[in-house]
């Protein structure tokens, strides 16, 4: 069964600094897709970035980016120049690639605090 | 944006009673699921549904757990008799059949059982 680890619970990060934040999966198949969720106080679950694993280039989307290593399993977020906005809970995620639409398995967060 | 949309956001509900949480997918989304999330913990699968039947479901969703769509807009979750350990956050989530796309969540209905 795949699973995916976040192994900081909590991060903190100084206003306009950048952070990185860690995840680790663990998986048998060569096709997937990972993505980073942000859920701030307001609880809802925002899509931030995604990363089809058969892509070798990063994906990127404004501030945020990823380092993907296939062959470590390994998927980190980078924030640049992070704001107080971008405070909250971050969940890594994995998708099986293919047949019927499959289920979000995720890690268990990493709470980023952004210090003023 | 379109939205995905819950009701209510907050439901306190007596242990053994059914609790029936709602939710409006995006109009042209195909996939539906419904995740859950006890405090302080990682979100875990549910359910998905598509084509008017369940498509997986996880080991959580037992006898108790249902769900429907009952009139081509809206899509339920049904505990039949609820446990105090049905205490969660629930989220309802839609997506339009690209599984690169992730889904697109509802800002979820916490379930407080007393």
């Amino acid at each position: 069964a795949q699973t995916v680890t976040q192994s900081q619970p909590e991060m903190s990060v100084q206003e306009a600094e950048t952070v990185t934040l860690s995840c680790t999966y663990d998986t048998s198949e060569s096709d997937y897709y990972l993505f980073w969720y942000k859920q701030p106080p307001s609880r809802q679950m925002i899509l931030v970035i995604r990363q089809e694993a058969y892509k070798q280039q990063n994906a990127t989307e404004n501030r945020f980016s990823v380092n993907f290593q296939k062959a470590a399993k390994s998927f980190s977020l980078k924030i640049s120049d992070s704001q107080l906005g971008d405070a909250a809970m971050y969940f890594c995620a994995y998708m099986r690639y293919g047949g019927s639409q499959g289920n979000l398995i995720f890690g268990k967060g990493t709470k980023l605090s952004v210090k003023p | 944006e379109p939205e995905v949309t819950q009701t209510p956001s907050h439901q306190v509900t007596q242990m053994g009673q059914e609790v029936i949480l709602r939710c409006v997918p995006i109009s042209n989304h195909l996939y539906f699921y419904w995740y859950r999330q006890i405090l302080g913990q990682k979100v875990e699968f549910l359910v998905s549904f598509y084509n008017n039947e369940i498509s997986e479901k996880s080991e959580i969703f037992d006898d108790q757990f249902s769900v429907e769509r009952p009139d081509g807009s809206n899509f339920t979750l049904k505990i039949r008799s609820t446990k105090l350990e049905d205490s969660a956050m629930y989220f309802c989530a839609s997506s339009g059949g690209g599984q690169g796309n992730g889904y697109t969540f509802g800002s979820g209905t916490r379930l407080t059982v007393v």
